[in-house]
């Protein structure tokens, strides 16, 4: 089952930032916090990822709760084509397998 | 450089039937992930490989197999088709314990 809980759906004005929450109260020390996106019918493309510090990349930046509990995923400047749906997702370890375990998502719809 | 190619991008078959999916991974990664995404769904982990070994699998049927080559492209064979199987199916590649996956565009089946 997901580890993660998001809204299901979120708008966001072009030029705007987005920001995209996601609580994941049941996650451990050592998994990491993942953000992909999904446009229409593609395969799902990595944005950013983070065990415990903030990140940043020229993509987007995610900041993680000091309990690790939740994090946000803020596109800085939203465009028409960042119109997508969005998981975060608690990646298992890598002992585990590492696999990726994705929930609903949040379908982000950037407006003109 | 190619990223993960998966063929065919489209295919139907009739229930009861066998399908073989294919999955090339992105150059030099030796690790290849397959998921199945329902319509409206996020994708779900279906198994692993990593060295011509299944690794990890999810809570998948023994109706889904795989197989690893040694230049690390995958097959993902589905037999006794049925009308739930329809859906998109994701291949991804990584290096084994490394951070980021990349993922295909996926093949989509439907099944008649």
């Amino acid at each position: 089952d997901a580890k993660t809980t998001q809204p299901t759906s979120m708008d966001c004005a072009e030029g705007r930032a987005a920001n995209l929450p996601c609580n994941h109260s049941t996650i451990s020390g050592n998994e990491y916090v993942y953000w992909y996106r999904q446009i229409h019918s593609q395969g799902p493309q990595y944005i950013i990822h983070g065990l415990k510090n903030n990140e940043t990349n020229e993509m987007a930046s995610l900041i993680i709760t000091e309990d690790r509990k939740s994090s946000t995923l803020i596109l800085p400047h939203a465009t028409l084509r960042d119109t997508a749906v969005y998981y975060c997702i608690v990646r298992v370890s890598y002992n585990q397998g590492g696999k990726l375990i994705f929930g609903q998502g949040t379908e982000l719809s950037v407006k003109p | 450089d190619a990223g993960v190619t998966q063929s065919p991008t489209h295919l139907i078959k009739t229930r009861g039937q066998q399908v073989t999916l294919r999955c090339s991974p992105k150059s030099g990664h030796d690790t290849v992930s397959w998921y199945q995404q329902a319509l409206g769904q996020g994708p779900q982990f279906i198994f692993q490989y990593y060295e011509e070994e299944e690794r990890q699998r999810g809570n998948f049927p023994d109706r889904f197999s795989g197989h690893q080559f040694p230049n690390y492209s995958s097959e993902l064979n589905v037999n006794a088709l049925l009308l739930g199987d329809s859906a998109l199916y994701l291949c991804a590649s990584s290096f084994l314990g490394d951070t980021e996956a990349f993922f295909g565009q996926g093949t989509r089946l439907t099944v008649v």
